[in-house]
């Protein structure tokens, strides 16, 4: 079963903190993203990537980087952690053409 | 600047009553129609891509159709397991991969 793993289901951080939240795929895919999800915000893209050591910005990158040294993993980086930050993050993947399939999700919460 | 509005933002069904709900959209140039239902703290699961206007597609209860302007997900005899959040996404044409999602739709199906 081709899996997208988000390697933390729930994280509890303190404000200041670097935060790192990663994404592993098992299906060769190219391409690789990062979107948080709020209520009534519906989902936001923070970064993708469409290849390796390549990364866009998204809607929302602002206190947020990203990482991508190997195509199998896309990591997503809180340089500094906020309150404002505290949200479900979201990372996909696609083949070229196709639409994604999703990890499980991280619940981050920023105190 | 593409959009994405899915209606009602809330529905609440008997077991075994039909209904549809609603995406309309907005994009340049569309390649691509997605549907995924997303369970509570989970990660969305990918249900349909529609490609042209006058496509459908089905899966057990459910059937998505396109038209330029927008896709009607139906629900046929739904069950208490269909409750989920259903969400919409479209892609753009050339060379674009990110889906721009719509806030989705919570669906309640009461026994």
């Amino acid at each position: 079963d081709v899996k997208v793993t988000q390697s933390s289901r729930y994280l509890v951080k303190r404000t200041g903190e670097k935060v790192f939240l990663e994404c592993v795929q098992d299906m060769d895919h190219e391409n690789m993203f990062w979107y948080r999800q709020d209520p009534g915000l519906g989902l936001r893209l923070i970064y993708f990537s469409y290849d390796v050591k390549m990364k866009e910005k998204g809607d929302i990158p602002e206190g947020y980087s990203v990482s991508r040294e190997k195509k199998e993993r896309f990591s997503l980086i809180l340089e500094s952690a906020s309150t404002n930050q505290t949200s479900m993050y979201l990372c996909a993947s696609s083949q070229t053409n196709y639409g994604y399939t999703f990890g499980s999700g991280t619940r981050l919460t920023v105190v | 600047e593409d959009q994405v509005t899915q209606s009602p933002e809330a529905l609440r069904l008997q077991e075994g009553e039909s209904s549809s709900l609603n995406c309309s959209y907005t994009v340049s140039g569309l390649r691509g129609l997605f549907w995924y239902r997303q369970d509570p703290g989970k990660g969305p699961e990918f249900l349909f891509t529609l490609y042209s206007a006058g496509e459908e597609k089905e899966k057990e209860r459910l059937k998505a159709t396109l038209t330029k302007k927008e896709s009607f997900l139906h629900i046929t005899a739904p069950k208490p397991e269909d409750s989920a959040t259903y969400l919409c996404a479209v892609q753009e044409g050339q060379g674009a991969q990110k889906l721009v999602f719509g806030q989705g739709t919570r669906l309640t199906i009461n026994p």
